[in-house]
């Protein structure tokens, strides 16, 4: 019923620890995203699920972030090593179906992270 | 893959009258292109989407247009409230055949009353 839901709503770390960011899809969603939003910009593409699988990872920007979905629904986000330019709000949205054709991707609240 | 232009400086204008954002794009050109409203501290909300053979959709008071001549869509906000007050993105696929999207910096709108 509830709509896609993140947490934590903010996460404040320091260089090179290691975070995680757990999104909820709409229930019964099978499409998940994740995307990354500098201030001033519009969501970065990081990586999609089509169920537990990642269909594409191509936005991912180094080998320090990692994401999973082990049951197609919850996902978490995972940044190693964390970096000062980590710093953004992480929005994860969800799609009824993913691939095939256009969707509204329902977006959750984000995730402020900031890494001092 | 897909660049897009949206207007970096926020559009100032008074309650009342009609609000129009812009969409450029420059490479190849999408079957379809989405507009999203996003507030402060929350994430996108989808608004409408367009696609290439449609020349305009309308919701309420708003009225998108897309033309594939020029690469670009405008988004109309008519009768404008201070309640519009947002950044408005659009978004297209990141490439053909692709159903993820590219979205633009956002424009931000403000209604003063």
């Amino acid at each position: 019923g509830a709509g896609v839901s993140q947490t934590p709503s903010n996460k404040v770390t320091e260089k090179g620890k290691y975070v995680e960011l757990r999104c909820d899809p709409i229930s019964g969603h099978t499409a998940l995203y994740w995307y990354r939003q500098s201030l001033g910009q519009g969501p970065e593409f990081l990586i999609y699920f089509q169920g537990t699988g990642a269909a594409d990872d191509s936005g991912l920007p180094n080998d320090r972030f990692f994401a999973v979905r082990p049951e197609g629904s919850v996902s978490t986000l995972k940044i190693q090593r964390t970096e000062r330019g980590d710093s953004a709000v992480y929005l994860c949205a969800s799609t009824p179906q993913g691939g095939g054709a256009p969707e509204t991707q329902y977006f959750g609240p984000g995730t402020r992270l900031l890494v001092l | 893959s897909q660049k897009i232009e949206q207007n970096s400086e926020a559009l100032n204008i008074q309650e009342g009258k009609t609000a129009t954002l812009t969409c450029n794009y420059t490479n190849y050109s999408p079957a379809y292109l989405q507009w999203y409203r996003q507030d402060p501290g929350r994430g996108p909300v989808f608004l409408l989407l367009i696609r290439e053979n449609e020349k305009e959709k309308r919701k309420e008071r708003l009225k998108v247009t897309f033309d594939t001549t020029l690469k670009q869509s405008l988004f109309h906000i008519t009768a404008s409230q201070p309640a519009d007050s947002a950044t408005y993105l659009c978004a297209l696929p990141s490439s053909g055949g692709s159903y993820i999207p590219t979205f633009g910096r956002g424009t931000s709108l403000i209604v003063h009353p």
